[in-house]
């Protein structure tokens, strides 16, 4: 079966320090790869998307950064993190779908809490 | 843009039934994803509709109406575990999701 490990859980970081958190997925191949955040009491705001190894769409201008080294690993970069930054960021990956009818499934989250 | 509004907080009783409701823009449309999320956790799958109808499971149901924009998730025989936020997300142009913000659901005894 398919598993998502995301970390770490929590992180309490302060402004203009760098961030990186890791994404990895096992048991599927090639798959949908995606970074979100959400603040308190908001919904989920994607970050940023990946079809495969080296390919990364951006969806906001921000401060961050992702990369995909590996097919089944996913980081999220800051170089100098922002108190804005603050959040809940979760990765998530889906099998590539037709007409995107399959669905995501996320990871634990990380709580970043930048001070 | 691609609005999707639902209502912010709902509260309902043990036992029984609530439905809560998604909007959301046609243009583009490609399907519907509803998730529940418990606070501090990650969201899990819990329906998707692309045709008009309803889709049963268990005792969470999802419709769908394409021409309306409209879509509501239906929960029975509530439990007090069934206390989360109940998003509803739109695919857009065949891979692009968007979540609404949410509804938060209070299970009360």
């Amino acid at each position: 079966s398919q598993t998502i490990h995301q970390w770490p859980a929590t992180l309490v970081q302060p402004v203009g320090s760098p961030l990186s958190l890791e994404c990895t997925v096992e048991g599927t191949s090639n798959p949908n790869l995606y970074w979100y955040r959400q603040a308190a009491g908001r919904g989920l705001q994607l970050l940023f998307y990946s079809v495969g190894i080296g390919q990364i769409s951006s969806e906001v201008p921000q401060n961050l950064s992702a990369s995909r080294p590996q097919d089944r690993q996913f980081i999220l970069s800051s170089k100098k993190l922002l108190l804005s930054d603050s959040g809940f960021y979760l990765c998530a990956w889906s099998v590539k779908g037709r007409g995107g009818n399959q669905p995501q499934h996320f990871g634990d989250g990380t709580r970043l809490s930048i001070l | 843009g691609q609005n999707i509004d639902q209502p912010t907080e709902m509260t309902a009783t043990e036992g029984a039934i609530v439905q809560i409701n998604c909007t959301y823009q046609t243009s583009g449309f490609n399907g519907l994803f509803w998730y529940q999320q418990h606070a501090g956790e990650a969201p899990t799958f819990l329906s998707y509709n692309v045709l008009d109808g309803l889709e049963e499971k268990g005792r969470f149901s999802s419709f769908l109406s394409r021409s309306k924009g409209y879509s509501y998730l239906l929960l029975k025989e509530l439990q007090m575990k069934d206390s989360a936020s109940y998003l509803c997300a739109v695919v857009y142009n065949n891979n692009d999701m968007r979540f609404g913000a949410g509804t938060r659901l209070t299970v009360k005894p």
